[in-house]
C-alpha cells in the first residue's frame, strides 16, 4: 500500500539558516509527490510538486525539493528561513490513477529569532 | 477569489447527534475532495466528487458518514449518531478538473462531547 513518512515531527531551526525537512514514500512505481505547508488557522497550500524529469524541484517563497528514486525520498529545503516560516509541512503523494492525496504526518518547523 | 468555504468553522454536537458540514468550492473547480484531519491519524482521505458525481469514497467509514454534492457551488458531509472519535478537523478542498493542486478550506472543527 501506499504511503508516505515523515521521521520528524519537530525541527527547530535559527533565522537565517538552512532547513532540510525529509519525507519517505512507499509505492512500487513512482508516484506524484507534493508539499503543503499549514499556517496557524489557514488552510493547506502547496509550495511544490514533483511528476518526473529534473529531480529538484522549485516552489514557491525559496523552497525547492529533491526526488531520489534509489532512496525513495523527496526531501524538501530551503537556503535561508525566515521566521514566517513557522508552520507545519506535510509531504503527500498520489498514484497516477486516483486524486486522492496521501499525506504524511507533518513536521513542525519553528523558527527562532 | 474567496477561496474554499467551510461552515460552520466550528461545531459541537452531543454524542448520538447528526452533524452536517458545508463546503463550497472555488467557482470554477469541478473536483471536489474532503479530509479529516487528526492528531493521531494525522490528514485522511474521506471522499472525491467530480463534476458531481462521486468517484472515491474508499476512505469513508462506511456507517454513519455520507457525502453529496448537489450542485458545483456546494458539497455536504453528514455524520450521522456522531462519537467522540468522530472529533477532528474536516478538511474541505477543491480542484481544476485535471488540475494536480488541491485549494484547501480553512476546515471545520468537529467536537462531539
Amino acid at each position: 500500500a501506499q504511503s508516505v513518512t515523515q521521521p520528524d515531527a519537530r525541527v527547530t531551526v535559527s533565522e537565517g539558516a538552512s532547513l532540510q525537512l525529509r519525507c519517505k514514500y512507499s509505492y512500487s512505481a513512482t508516484p506524484y509527490l507534493f508539499w503543503y505547508v499549514q499556517y496557524p488557522r489557514q488552510g493547506l497550500q502547496m509550495l511544490l510538486k514533483y511528476y518526473s524529469g529534473d529531480p529538484v524541484v522549485q516552489g514557491v517563497n525559496g523552497f525547492e525539493a529533491e526526488f531520489s528514486k534509489s532512496d525513495s525520498s523527496f526531501h524538501l529545503r530551503k537556503a535561508s528561513v525566515h521566521w514566517s516560516d513557522s508552520a507545519v509541512y506535510f509531504c503527500a503523494s498520489r498514484t497516477g490513477n486516483t486524486r486522492k492525496l496521501i499525506f504524511g504526518l507533518g513536521t513542525t518547523l519553528q523558527v527562532q529569532p | 477569489n474567496a477561496g474554499v468555504i467551510q461552515t460552520p468553522r466550528h461545531k459541537v454536537t452531543g454524542k448520538g447527534q447528526e452533524a452536517t458540514l458545508w463546503c463550497e468550492p472555488i467557482s470554477g473547480h469541478s473536483a471536489v475532495f474532503w479530509y479529516r484531519q487528526t492528531i493521531v491519524q494525522g490528514l485522511e482521505f474521506l471522499t472525491y466528487f467530480r463534476n458531481q458525481a462521486p468517484i472515491d469514497d474508499s476512505g469513508m467509514p462506511k456507517e454513519r458518514f455520507s457525502a453529496q454534492m448537489p450542485n458545483q457551488s456546494h458539497s455536504t458531509l453528514k455524520i450521522q449518531s456522531t462519537q467522540p472519535q468522530d472529533s477532528a478537523v474536516y478538511l474541505c478542498a477543491s480542484s481544476l478538473l485535471g488540475g494536480d493542486e488541491q485549494y484547501f478550506g480553512p476546515g471545520t472543527r468537529l467536537t462531539v462531547l
